[in-house]
């Protein structure tokens, strides 16, 4: 069945480092992939998508490319700040099986950042 | 304002008596779901639904009930709650249109704590 993997935290950088937080998927078909995120008492939040192989999302300074060679949707960011702590979700949806809606979500376990002034 | 509700945040009980957690949006979105969120697991889905009185089995339905009565309300009903069910719990809707681009909006979540 359909699954997605993401980087085991907790992830902990000073600011305006470099994050990268991997995520793999396994899906038949042709899914859409999401990074979601959580930030501390909320519910979450879509940070960025994209739908189709090749396609970059981005949002607030992260990005993330759907490469279908290597099943993978890895977010970055050049430059943390602390306002970026929070926990991360790569998911995935296969809208195919579901009629078209992109209601139908698989999440990865989350990844917990911590950015330090 | 576009806003996911639920209700309550936070809620302690006693094995065995029945709950209900309430989620409502404003948004005349067809799908709604429901999630609970344990460390170390991510999101699991429970229940979801496609439209009115159309309701199916997430990942991990035992020990839960849904309804949708109506477009805008989906609550979780814990019929017979127990220690294994504290956890954190997320309502979430999208709209349904086939190839939709629109994101899925998630309540702020409850807490649940089972004694």
């Amino acid at each position: 069945g359909n699954s997605v993997t993401q980087m085991e935290g907790p992830v902990t950088l000073s600011e305006e480092a470099f994050l990268t937080i991997n995520c793999t998927y396994t899906a038949t078909g042709y899914p859409s992939l999401f990074w979601y995120v959580q930030y501390p008492g909320e519910g979450l939040q879509l940070l960025l998508k994209a739908t189709k192989a090749d396609d970059k999302g981005s949002n607030k300074g992260f990005e993330a490319t759907y490469r279908k060679e290597t099943t993978s949707f890895h977010l970055e960011k050049g430059s943390v700040q602390v306002s970026d702590s929070a926990v991360y979700f790569c998911a995935l949806s296969d809208a195919v099986r579901y009629g078209g809606s992109q209601g139908n979500l698989i999440f990865g376990k989350g990844t917990k950042l911590s950015v330090k002034p | 304002e576009a806003q996911v509700t639920q209700n309550p945040r936070y809620l302690i009980t006693v094995t065995g008596k029945k709950l209900t957690v309430t989620c409502s949006q404003n948004m005349n979105h067809e799908y709604m779901s429901w999630y609970r969120q344990d460390p170390g697991l991510g999101l699991r889905q429970i229940y979801y639904s496609m439209n009115v009185e159309v309701t199916d089995k997430g990942d991990v339905p035992e020990g839960y009930k849904v309804s949708r009565k109506e477009k805008r309300n989906f609550p979780l009903i814990l019929e017979s709650p127990s220690p294994n069910q504290t956890s954190l719990y997320f309502c979430a809707s999208s709209s349904r249109v086939p190839n939709s681009n629109q994101p899925q909006h998630f309540g702020d979540g409850t807490r649940l704590s089972i004694l």
